[in-house]
């Protein structure tokens, strides 16, 4: 398996622009994670799905925040419009019920 | 909120020498994960400890688990250069979430 892939891996963006980052899980995953990690915050958990439903979003920061799971291999989270304060590292993560949670490489994210 | 509070923050270590690395938890879990992210890259599974078991172990891992104690400490033993990394616990809370704490850098110098 190619693992949970996430693009872009970098990317450079100006304030107010919107931002989209795009996951896709391991194939026969029913959860989906993303978390962001900062060096102030750590790892936070922002929002999950089990079978492309979101379950859990109380850690989406603001409004500004979205993201969607319109089937079981590709989901996205948007920023729109993007703040200097949102650049961090955005992971992906999948797993099957009370396992092991398998994380992409991050999309490295900075708002100018 | 973040669950998982690792100690110590920060450890350096000669190779070859053993890393110990604890972790403790605050509420009732089913499971606790450790992780290691390299710099600038992904978090690594690196062992699964459910609530009914108190250690596992894998290569050079030794992982334990002490619910009535709400802690698991991480070791490794012989350590590498190549073991260079943050390691970070997780706990999980009713419906496969998991949360993180603020981890453990190691640095085993050669």
């Amino acid at each position: 398996d190619a693992g949970v892939i996430q693009s872009p891996r970098h990317e450079v963006t100006e304030m107010g622009q919107e931002v989209t980052l795009r996951c896709k899980p391991i194939s026969g995953h029913d959860y989906l994670f993303w978390y962001r990690q900062t060096m102030m915050r750590g790892l936070e958990l922002l929002i999950y799905f089990n079978n492309n439903v979101p379950i859990d979003d109380s850690g989406m920061p603001e409004d500004r925040f979205s993201a969607k799971m319109p089937n079981a291999s590709f989901s996205t989270l948007k920023i729109q419009p993007s703040e200097p304060r949102d650049s961090a590292v955005y992971f992906c993560a999948s797993s099957l019920p009370g396992n092991t949670i398998y994380f992409g490489e991050g999309s490295w994210l900075t708002v100018v | 909120s973040q669950q998982g509070e690792e100690d110590p923050q920060a450890l350096s270590i000669q190779e070859g020498e053993n890393a110990t690395m604890n972790c403790s938890y605050k509420t009732s879990i089913n499971n606790l994960q450790w992780y290691r992210q390299n710099s600038g890259r992904g978090l690594v599974h690196l062992i699964l400890i459910r609530s009914n078991e108190r250690e596992k172990h894998s290569g050079r891992l030794r992982v334990t688990l002490d619910t009535s104690k709400k802690s698991s400490s991480l070791l490794i033993t012989a350590s590498r250069a190549a073991d260079t990394a943050s390691y970070f616990c997780a706990t999980d809370e009713y419906g496969n979430k998991l949360v993180f704490g603020a981890g453990t850098i190691l640095r085993v110098k050669s």
